[in-house]
C-alpha cells in the first residue's frame, strides 16, 4: 500500500541552530503535504503546508520544500528555540492523506 | 475558533466489551476523520466520512465500524473490544474545497483494553 516514510526518528539541536526532517512518499497522485507539531499531551497542529503546484514555501522560521520527481518533501527549521521541542509529524496525500512516524525534535538550551 | 470535541479523554475497558467514541465538531466541516496514535507508528486512519451518512476505509478499519447520523458528529465503534484496539484515538475535522485541507483534532481519548 501506499505509504510515507519519515527521518530521523529522534533528533537533537542545540538552541540556534537548525533543524531539517525529511520525508519521501510512495502515492505519486499526492497533491497536499502537510506538516504537524505535537507537544507533549496536546492535540497535533497544522504549522505549515504546501501543494505540488508550488515548490517551496517559508513561514518566519519555518520553510517546507517539494521535488516531486524525487517525491521528497523536508522541514527546515531555523534559529530553533527550546519551545520547538515537539514531535513533528508529515503527511501527504490528496482528499485524505497518509502520515509519516514523527520525529521527536528536543533543542537544548 | 475550530473546536473538535471527544467525549471521553480516558476510558478502561474489559475485553469483548462494546465501545462508543463520540466525537462533535462545531464548524460545519464536511469532513471527520478518527485516526490512532501508537508510539513509533504516526497517526493511521480508520474511517473517515466526507457527508452525512458516507463514510470510507481508512487503511485499518479492521475491527472498527463508524456511525455519523448528523453532519457535527462522527461516532466510532468498537463492537469487541481487543487488548490489540489499547491506543490513543483521535477525532479530526476539515473543511475541504476540492481539495485536502487542514486537519483540525480532539484531545483525544486514551482507551485502556483489559
Amino acid at each position: 500500500g501506499e505509504n510515507v516514510e519519515q527521518h530521523p526518528s529522534t533528533l537533537s539541536v542545540q538552541e540556534g541552530d537548525s533543524a531539517v526532517i525529511k520525508c519521501t512518499y510512495s502515492d505519486s497522485a499526492s497533491n497536499y503535504f502537510p506538516w504537524y507539531k505535537q507537544e507533549l499531551g496536546k492535540r497535533p497542529q497544522l504549522i505549515i503546508d504546501i501543494r505540488s503546484n508550488v515548490g517551496e514555501k517559508k513561514d518566519q522560521r519555518i520553510a517546507v520544500t517539494l521535488n516531486k520527481t524525487a517525491k521528497h518533501f523536508s522541514l527546515h527549521i531555523t534559529e530553533t528555540q527550546p519551545e520547538d521541542s515537539a514531535v513533528y509529524f508529515c503527511a501527504a496525500g490528496t482528499y485524505k492523506y497518509i502520515f509519516g512516524t514523527g520525529t521527536r525534535l528536543k533543542v537544548l538550551a | 475558533d475550530v473546536k473538535v470535541t471527544q467525549s471521553s479523554r480516558y476510558l478502561v475497558k474489559r475485553t469483548g466489551e462494546k465501545v462508543f467514541l463520540e466525537c462533535v465538531q462545531d464548524m460545519d466541516h464536511e469532513n471527520m476523520f478518527w485516526y490512532r496514535q501508537d508510539p513509533g507508528l504516526g497517526l493511521r486512519l480508520i474511517y473517515f466520512s466526507y457527508d452525512v451518512k458516507m463514510k470510507e476505509k481508512g487503511d485499518i478499519p479492521e475491527g472498527y465500524s463508524v456511525s455519523r447520523e448528523k453532519k457535527e458528529r462522527f461516532s466510532l465503534i468498537l463492537e469487541s473490544a481487543s487488548t490489540n484496539q489499547t491506543s490513543m484515538y483521535l477525532c479530526a475535522s476539515s473543511f475541504q474545497t476540492g481539495g485536502a485541507g487542514e486537519l483540525f483534532f480532539g484531545e483525544g481519548s486514551r482507551l485502556t483494553v483489559l
